[in-house]
């Protein structure tokens, strides 16, 4: 497995409260991403790093900020909250190669089961 | 918005069989990508097409693409209860780093 890890891997919160995910990976990869997995929409991206402190929203970045501040951590902040963003999140980070045109495969990590009651 | 597409969203067949899993998408791609999920775990990635491939073969897996129809399809020969998992199809478009994937095909492998 790549070394990519994620926590925590569970977590139960309450509406309005701030929520903050870290994704950990050891692969020294440039970019880092963030999905959100629910069922019958498969994963949809919410943001996304191609580098220490560049990020750019994905296409479900509504309600979500990341940071960037080291290459080995990407975090995930809900700053409230809501019964909307329970979900599945996973953290997938790819590194394009020298002269390529084109993305290269993603490694994922385990998940973050997150419950917002 | 989904890119990608697959088809049929639930497969259910017995150990030995072959399983087709087919998914179209709506813009041209540089490479096209299969992953697998296991239940409750990551994806992983299982193997990749680029656009000017139109054939590529893994070990029991072969993709095929057929870009003037925008599609491709994921055959696993003489499957295993091990495959039992979900499929996605991810496409990559020209200067992107980014993957869309499609919604999966739930395969379940019969022992």
């Amino acid at each position: 497995d790549a070394g990519i890890t994620q926590s925590p891997r569970h977590k139960v919160t309450e509406t309005g409260t701030p929520v903050t995910l870290r994704c950990h990976q050891t692969e020294n990869h440039r970019y880092m991403y963030w999905y959100r997995q629910d069922p019958g929409h498969g994963l949809r991206l919410i943001h996304y790093s191609y580098g220490v402190k560049d990020t750019d929203k994905g296409e479900v970045s509504d309600g979500y900020s990341v940071s960037r501040s080291k290459t080995e951590d990407f975090l995930l902040t809900l700053e409230s909250a809501t019964s909307s963003q329970t979900s599945v999140y996973f953290c997938a980070i790819s590194e394009r190669l020298a002269g390529g045109t084109s993305t290269d495969t993603q490694y994922f990590g385990p998940g973050t089961r997150l419950t917002v009651l | 918005s989904q890119q990608g597409e697959e088809d049929p969203q639930a497969l259910s067949i017995q150990e030995g069989e072959n399983a087709t899993m087919n998914c179209s998408y709506k813009t041209s791609i540089n490479n096209l990508q299969w992953y697998r999920q296991n239940s409750g775990r990551g994806l992983v990635h299982l193997i990749l097409i680029r656009s000017n491939e139109r054939e590529k073969h893994s070990g029991r897996l072969r993709v095929t693409l057929d870009t003037s129809k925008k599609s491709s399809s994921l055959l696993i020969t003489a499957s295993r209860a091990a495959d039992t998992a979900s499929y996605f199809c991810a496409t990559n478009q020209g200067g992107s780093e980014k993957l869309v994937f499609g919604k999966g095909t739930k395969l379940t492998v019969n022992p």
